[in-house]
């Protein structure tokens, strides 16, 4: 089965670290996105091609891709990265085409 | 900047058909892929279907292949999603993105435009 797996929740302290896994069931390697979703807003890429930060992203905000385990990790976390964090891949070849995790809910105690 | 703004959403009978338009501007149209991303309430997001730039490549997810048509319109800058045959279950507010087509992500995205199925 072609299938990303998320962790539902993790949850920090301002000012701590997060990591969130999406763990990859799906045959070759693959590049791997991410993007934060606020209640009620559209999502936003944050991290692209395993560990690229599109422009106006914070550096505290970093993602790696080893094995078949993708990390986002959030440093010195904020209130305001309470947020659902989705992971995404492209499943070249396979159905379907592109592939969301089930999402992360971020909570910031 | 770049701009995608949905419209066209609302609420249809189950078996209706309802076509969606996403407007964009602040980007050379042509040269990018876009797509539509669906979430249904309280669930995570889902994709839908991508078009390439010169719309000769067009994929579908197979929840919808063979109801839903993608199409762009190069005079008006936009893409457009035709749902046939609609279901309680395409229920969802739907997403207009950018994608990009060398590491396949969504750069971009419209603020979303909720398509209600229901009886």
């Amino acid at each position: 089965s072609n299938v990303l797996t998320q962790p539902p929740s993790v949850s920090v302290a301002p000012g701590g670290s997060a990591t969130i896994t999406c763990v990859i069931d799906i045959v070759g390697g693959k590049s791997v996105h991410w993007y934060q979703q606020k209640p009620g807003q559209a999502p936003l890429l944050v991290m692209y091609y395993d560990s690229d930060r599109p422009s106006g992203i914070p550096e505290r905000f970093s993602g790696s891709n080893s094995g078949n385990t993708a990390t986002l990790t959030i440093r010195r976390v904020e209130a305001g990265d309470e947020a659902d964090y989705y992971c995404q891949v492209r499943n070249y070849g396979g159905d379907p085409d592109v592939i969301f995790g089930g999402g992360t809910k971020l909570t910031v105690l | 900047q770049v701009q995608l703004v949905e419209s066209g959403g609302g609420p249809v009978n189950p078996g209706g058909s309802l076509r969606l338009s996403c407007a964009t501007s602040g980007f050379a149209f042509r040269d990018f892929y876009m797509g539509w991303v669906r979430q249904a309430p309280g669930k995570g997001l889902e994709w839908v279907s991508y078009i390439s730039g010169s719309s000769v490549d067009k994929y579908y997810s197979s929840s919808v292949r063979g109801r839903f048509t993608i199409s762009r319109d190069y005079g008006r800058n936009s893409v457009d999603l035709q749902m046939s045959s609609l279901r309680a279950e395409d229920t969802a507010v739907y997403f207009c993105a950018r994608l990009r087509a060398n590491y396949y992500y969504f750069d971009y995205w419209g603020q979303g435009a909720q398509v209600t199925v229901s009886s």
